[in-house]
């Protein structure tokens, strides 16, 4: 069974510029989450899908941070236009019906210069 | 404010020898405790999860303990390996199933 994958595993932009991250979660996972982990802190929700639906979004920073799940299957996480204070670590997880038995992707690594 | 805590921060030990990490936590009401085990350069892979009735779990060399009353929970290695140099993270999931995550311990297993 393929695990949870996160494409880019890394991307450099500038300040201002748009990137879009994307996950797969695992085939049959209704459960999506995005979270952050910004250098010397700890990870941090940004928000949650039920299949396509947004179930929560309160960790999202700002509008500039737009997620969307067509269809229920892979997610992505669009930053428009991003700023220096975006760049962390952006992992997936997801999970079937028990939403605390998650399972993390490797991360996307951004850096915004 | 719901808050994970974890010490020590980085710990570095001799292959073979025993450790363990502790995390207090704030969170409250309390649903499970999670520790993951994170190699550089990957996801977090779950550990152990622990709910309010259970002061125990093992896998494998590792053994969690839950303390409710005192908010504490306790990841223990047993004859550690050059594999398991890693971040440890505890999680704790309290009313929401939103998660708090504390920072980690980073360890060093040494040859």
């Amino acid at each position: 069974e393929a695990g949870v994958t996160q494409f880019p595993s890394h991307s450099v932009i500038e300040k201002g510029q748009t990137v879009t991250l994307r996950c797969d979660p695992i085939s049959g996972h209704d459960n999506l989450y995005w979270y952050r982990r910004v250098m010397g802190k700890e990870i941090k929700f940004l928000l949650h899908f039920v299949k396509e639906s947004k179930q929560d979004e309160s960790g999202m920073p700002n509008n500039r941070f737009l997620a969307e799940r067509t269809g229920g299957t892979y997610s992505t996480l669009k930053v428009q236009p991003a700023e220096l204070e975006d760049s962390g670590v952006y992992f997936c997880a997801s999970s079937q019906a028990r939403v605390w038995e998650q399972y993390f992707g490797p991360g996307t690594r951004l850096t915004v210069t | 404010k719901n808050q994970v805590e974890q010490s020590p921060q980085s710990l570095i030990i001799l292959e073979g020898k025993n450790c363990t990490l502790q995390c207090n936590y704030t969170v409250s009401p309390f649903s499970n405790l999670r520790w993951y085990k994170q190699d550089t350069g990957r996801g977090p892979v779950s550990l152990t999860i622990m709910t309010f009735s259970e002061n125990t779990k093992s896998n494998g060399r590792y053994t969690a303990t839950l303390d409710a009353d005192t908010k504490q929970s306790s990841l223990h290695i047993t004859a550690s390996q050059l594999s398991d140099s890693a971040s440890y993270i505890c999680v704790v999931s309290g009313g929401s199933y939103i998660p708090t995550f504390g920072r980690g311990t980073s360890l060093i297993v040494h040859p």
